[in-house]
């Protein structure tokens, strides 16, 4: 049972244009949302977490929007840079001290 | 450089052997954590550990075990491996019983 869904395997974004990641989760205990990102023979890394209590939260080019009432998060990097390009895991947890549950991956290309 | 050591970085053994995966956490990091990326496949949870006490169990084989040591680190034992077992396992430590993960590059077992 995916708990956390990313239904997108793969996106190709034009460099300098805005990248969407989305993810759909199940599990209404869920009350804090991460985003990783992974280049290859590399570990995954934090790129941004939103609580519950928001809806929104920004870190320079990534803002991560949150929609609890669909059970639905995104991702948008704006602009897009080639260095963007890397898979994008989302993942998920029932509170702070809860094990985090992740997302298939959406890999991300950014065309020059 | 996250400062999560996985040893060895790849391995490659028979069916039917026995294999351990070491992590070495952040410094300071309480929290550790196995994933188990296979082809196609998220990042599944296997296991938890913080501060030497299994945390939260994933969907860890019952041939698969782990522990977390008194100077903090992990090791992750597969045993009776099956050609299915390859993949790339990863740690992750974190300084409180969740939040923001730190992975390691991964140890990549195949299975042959």
């Amino acid at each position: 049972d995916q708990q956390v869904k990313q239904n997108s395997p793969s996106l190709s974004v034009q460099e300098g244009r805005i990248s969407i990641l989305n993810c759909d989760y199940t599990n209404s205990m869920f009350d804090y949302f991460l985003w990783y990102k992974k280049y290859p023979a590399e570990g995954p890394t934090f790129l941004i977490s939103i609580s519950s209590i928001k809806d929104k939260n920004e870190d320079g080019r990534f803002t991560v929007f949150l929609n609890k009432s669909a059970k639905h998060l995104s991702l948008h990097i704006v602009p897009s840079q080639p260095g963007d390009s890397a898979v994008y895991f989302c993942a998920a947890s029932a509170g702070r001290d809860d094990k985090i549950i992740f997302g298939k991956g959406t890999r991300l290309h950014i065309l020059p | 450089d996250s400062g999560v050591t996985q040893t060895p970085k790849h391995l490659i053994t028979a069916t039917g052997q026995r294999v351990t995966l070491r992590c070495s956490p952040r410094s300071g990091d309480l929290s550790v954590y196995w994933y188990q990326q296979s082809l196609d496949q998220g990042l599944q949870f296997l296991i938890q550990y913080y501060n030497g006490e299994e945390r939260a169990k994933g969907n860890i084989l019952e041939r698969f075990s782990a522990q977390q040591f008194p100077d903090l680190h992990s090791e992750l034992n597969l045993s009776s491996l099956e050609l299915g077992d390859s993949a790339l396992y990863f740690c992750a430590s974190s300084d409180q019983l969740a939040g923001e993960l730190f992975f390691g590059e991964g140890s990549r077992l195949t299975v042959l």
